[in-house]
């Protein structure tokens, strides 16, 4: 299996759920990132990891909290959200700087209802 | 901060050219991308432009204006496959990337 892979594609959960969004990439990149994309907004960028260590936390609430276990693999734990945390979740990789495009997953389409 | 900004929404008819233009202000500028996302998709990366210029690759073009804050990306010979959203990305920092995006355009190639 090639390139970034996030799952689970569609997560439904309720306010007082607790889940995780799983994201791996097998490009052999160091650093990692989450991104929040609602509708009519730019993408958001939510964390970055750089061989496992987190690098950036863009303000973003305590309700998300991420794990970087090793350097293929990154998490995103959900717990409280509200129902305006709704969007998709993109996790992206690349090697270094970036300077050659990030490798975005297809993404989580998350509904907090 | 960055400020990106792009037209929300553009049309062209098949085999005509369109141009998206994109427009930002940034500090510690080290590169602008262009994405392409098709609705429900992952964004796929397009271009990369650091220096002043025209890049060319095959139907696609992307040029950049460091001075101006002023990037386009350029699509020749639609087809109906180029309906999708483009994002132009802002890169900062010099040792590690991180990408701020604009809206996105959303391109309609009609028949």
């Amino acid at each position: 299996e090639t390139g970034v892979t996030q799952t689970p594609r569609h997560l439904v959960m309720g306010m007082t759920n607790k889940k995780s969004l799983k994201c791996e990439q097998h490009l052999g990149h160091n650093a990692m990132y989450w991104y929040k994309q609602s509708a009519k907004k730019p993408l958001e960028l939510m964390f970055v990891y750089s061989l496992e260590e987190r690098v950036e936390n863009n303000s973003v609430p305590s309700r998300f909290s991420p794990e970087c276990p090793n350097s293929s693999h990154l998490f995103l734990h959900l717990h409280t959200l509200q129902p305006e945390d709704s969007a998709l979740y993109l996790c992206a990789s690349s090697q270094g700087g970036g300077n050659y495009g990030y490798t975005f997953g297809s993404g989580t389409r998350l509904t907090v209802v | 901060g960055q400020n990106i900004d792009q037209p929300t929404e553009m049309t062209a008819t098949e085999g005509a050219i369109v141009q998206i233009n994109c427009t930002y202000q940034t500090s510690g500028f080290n590169g602008l991308f262009w994405y392409q996302q098709h609705a429900g998709e992952a964004p796929t990366f397009l271009s990369y432009n650091v220096l002043d210029g025209l890049e060319e690759k095959g139907r696609f073009s992307s040029f950049l204006s460091r001075s101006k804050g002023y990037s386009y990306l350029l699509l020749k010979e639609l087809q109906m496959k180029d309906s999708a959203s483009y994002l132009c990305a802002v890169g900062r920092g010099s040792t590690l990337g991180r990408l701020y995006f604009g809206r996105g355009t959303q391109l309609t190639v009609w028949p």
